[in-house]
């Protein structure tokens, strides 16, 4: 069964509002949580690294003042994109591994597909 | 740099005949290395992993990989593919020990099964 879970699954809102993505690591404890975008017919982009307690680091070009990550608990990360626009539309996907270093596979949510009007 | 390569954007199969995609990387020291399935508008599921160890790595729904440090390659293979396995496939890498376990995707490879 699933290890991850995403929420909401799909939304629609207007220009100017801010929505907010949840991810959950639904049987372990996730001190790391990764959030990707993904363009149709394209790979996965890493955003940012999630860390539990502390800042996230974004990865070069992501503003993080656009996108708002909190990763205050061990088992949520939420990601807030702020003022979206038509641009932020995309498919956002987070994942987590269990803690134990690099040979620990990350598991993914089923994905958030946002649309912005 | 560091890379993952897929050299097939695209590949069709009959259903019944076997597969193989490619995936090579381009790292200082030997990765650790990951195939992900995802299904249109879904998130990735694991297929398998290698750290270490035997070079030929069984994975789920019949899926094999076969690691060969020589050629910098990691390809992802099946005897007999299913009308289900059309998806897209992505090959991915983490860069071992001491690299913490940020991932690196290839482009990805879309399969088709042909009935």
């Amino acid at each position: 069964g699933a290890v991850v879970s995403q929420h909401p699954s799909w939304v629609i809102c207007k220009s100017g509002t801010s929505v907010k993505i949840e991810c959950r690591s639904l049987d372990f404890q996730a001190t790391t949580m990764f959030w990707y975008r993904q363009f149709p017919k394209q790979s996965l982009m890493l955003m940012a690294t999630s860390n539990e307690g502390s800042k996230a680091t974004y990865e070069q070009g992501v503003e993080k003042d656009k996108f708002l990550i909190n990763h205050a608990s061990l088992t949520l990360s939420t990601l807030t994109v702020t003022s979206a626009h038509p641009e932020d539309s995309s498919f956002y996907i987070c994942s987590a591994s269990r803690p134990g270093g690099g040979n620990q596979p990350q598991h993914f949510g089923d994905g958030t597909r946002l649309s912005i009007l | 740099a560091q890379s993952v390569t897929q050299p097939d954007i695209h590949i069709t199969v009959s259903e019944g005949a076997s597969l193989e995609l490619r995936c090579n990387y381009s790292y200082g020291a030997t990765p650790y290395l990951f195939w992900y399935v995802q299904s249109p508008g879904q998130g990735l599921q694991l297929l398998l992993k290698y750290f270490s160890g035997d070079t030929l790595v069984q994975g789920i729904k019949g899926f094999e990989a076969e690691f060969k440090r020589s050629q910098s390659s990691f390809n992802l293979r099946k005897p007999s593919v299913h009308w289900s396995d059309a998806a897209e496939y992505f090959c991915a890498v983490v860069p071992g020990t001491g690299g913490g376990n940020k991932l690196t995707f290839g482009t990805g490879t879309q399969l088709k099964v042909e009935l």
